[in-house]
């Protein structure tokens, strides 16, 4: 069965700086996806950005960058040059390539950006 | 505009009384799914469908329904609603061939109240 872990139920960062979300999985397959997506208050799921088992290069979707290692079975979210607008909660998922494809969630960070 | 649609945003009914929440996709996916969110639980996966009339069980089906009889649309039906299907859906779909980067992508979500 796989698992997601996400450690920090709330994180705070000043606008304009870094700050980097953990995740941990953990799975007995070799090929899955990896994807981070934010929810903001309003409810919606929104993706963010994707890895896969077999990357060698950690994934980058513009101001967001995932740092795979896949030995350390982590794939954290970093958030560069944060705005107000990034303040929601962020989900860490993986997806199994084969059978029901099914999404399975971290419980997720809620980000509240300061200014 | 890319996007999976869903119908009603929100909903209050009554114990017992039938309802159906719409999903529509208009990429052409033939990966469609239903999850369920829920404080301390985070997101579940209800059904899934991989193609047209082919659907399976996720991980909490009891008291659903769906039915895949286009490509396009994957509806969500409570036969018989009760208190403990309070909850806020999704539905998300994905491309199925190509390798492993198929985003599941998600409609805005339906929150369901079941008095």
């Amino acid at each position: 069965a796989q698992k997601i872990t996400q450690t920090q139920p709330g994180m705070f960062v000043q606008e304009k700086e870094a700050v980097t979300l953990d995740c941990t999985y953990d799975t007995s397959d070799q090929s899955y996806g990896l994807f981070w997506y934010k929810q903001p208050s309003s409810g919606e799921m929104i993706f963010l950005i994707y890895q896969g088992s077999y990357d060698e290069q950690n994934a980058t979707e513009g101001r967001y960058s995932l740092n795979f290692q896949k030995a350390r079975k982590s794939a954290n979210l970093v958030i560069s040059a944060s705005q107000l607008g990034d303040s929601a909660m962020y989900f860490c998922a993986m997806r199994e390539d084969t059978g029901r494809r099914a999404l399975t969630f971290g419980s997720g960070t809620r980000l509240q950006v300061q200014p | 505009e890319a996007q999976v649609t869903q119908n009603p945003r929100y909903l209050i009914t009554v114990t017992g009384k039938k309802l159906t929440v719409t999903c529509s996709q208009n990429m052409n996916h033939e990966y469609m799914s239903w999850y369920r969110q829920d404080p301390g639980l985070g997101l579940r996966q209800i059904y899934y469908s991989m193609n047209v009339e082919v659907t399976d069980k996720g991980d909490v089906p009891e008291g659903y329904k769906v039915s895949r009889k286009e490509k396009r649309n994957f509806p969500l039906i409570l036969e018989s609603p009760s208190p403990n299907q309070t909850s806020l859906y999704f539905c998300a779909s994905s491309l199925l061939a190509g390798g492993g980067k198929n985003i599941q992508y998600f409609g805005a979500g339906t929150r369901l109240s079941v008095l």
